[in-house]
């Protein structure tokens, strides 16, 4: 299947500092991506949807200002963490979508764990 | 908007029993029904998935039925293995706007 990777792996910030994250699709271009919010021994979240080119829609109850979506290129999506609290701290998972050969399937990153002291 | 339930939310079985695991969705238009193994710390895969013009697909020991007009579907895996112990989720959504909902997720533990 087609491969996305996600980085950094982990992260540990202070709390106020800003955060971001980055989302490949190394195989494939992906026009759009998602974005999840997971806490342990909870089901996947959806934060916002991320199309290239345009503003990311955002999930109810999500705060735009807050978690920052970029996705510049069809490779490429990017979620900044602004002015990061403990209650930020989570496991963020991001998927991106993929059209080819006439199918429609998610493929999702590795995570990343963010941890805001 | 979609809604999605799972049950049950923790099954052990042992080596060799078969496994099930429920569904229900309640918006009609959905019609692609993913399933995805996450095992701990790591990102959901893909295993199996089920579009609504069939009612039943098979890969290797896993299954998945769909239920059209009672708005469920189910996993099957049978001959469970310990590798298969992972946290199982189904989803729903409506193809084109592919915006899956995710049940709350099934943790499987298969016993030696």
């Amino acid at each position: 299947g087609a491969v996305v990777s996600q980085h950094p792996s982990w992260v540990i910030c202070k709390s106020g500092t800003s955060v971001k994250i980055e989302c490949r699709s190394l195989d494939f271009q992906a026009t759009t991506m998602f974005w999840y919010r997971q806490f342990p021994k909870q089901s996947l979240m959806l934060m916002a949807t991320s199309n290239e080119g345009s503003k990311a829609t955002y999930e109810q109850g999500v705060e735009k200002d807050k978690f920052l979506i970029n996705h510049a290129s069809l490779t490429l999506s990017t979620l900044t963490v602004t002015s990061a609290h403990p209650e930020d701290s989570s496991f963020y998972i991001c998927s991106a979508r993929d059209l080819a050969g006439g199918q429609d399937t998610q493929y999702f990153g590795p995570g990343t764990r963010l941890t805001v002291l | 908007g979609e809604n999605v339930e799972q049950h049950p939310s923790t099954l052990s079985v042992q080596e060799g029993d078969s496994a099930v695991i429920k569904c229900t969705y309640s918006d009609s238009a959905s019609n692609y029904f993913p399933w995805y193994k996450q095992e701990l710390g790591k990102r959901p895969q893909l295993i199996i998935d089920i579009r609504s013009n069939v009612g039943e697909k098979k890969d290797q020991r896993i299954a998945v039925t769909l239920n059209k007009t009672a708005k469920h579907f189910s996993l099957h895996i049978t001959e469970t293995q310990p590798e298969d112990s992972a946290v199982y989720f189904c989803a729903a959504s409506i193809g084109g706007s592919y915006i899956p909902t995710f049940g709350r997720g099934t943790s499987l533990i298969v016993h030696p």
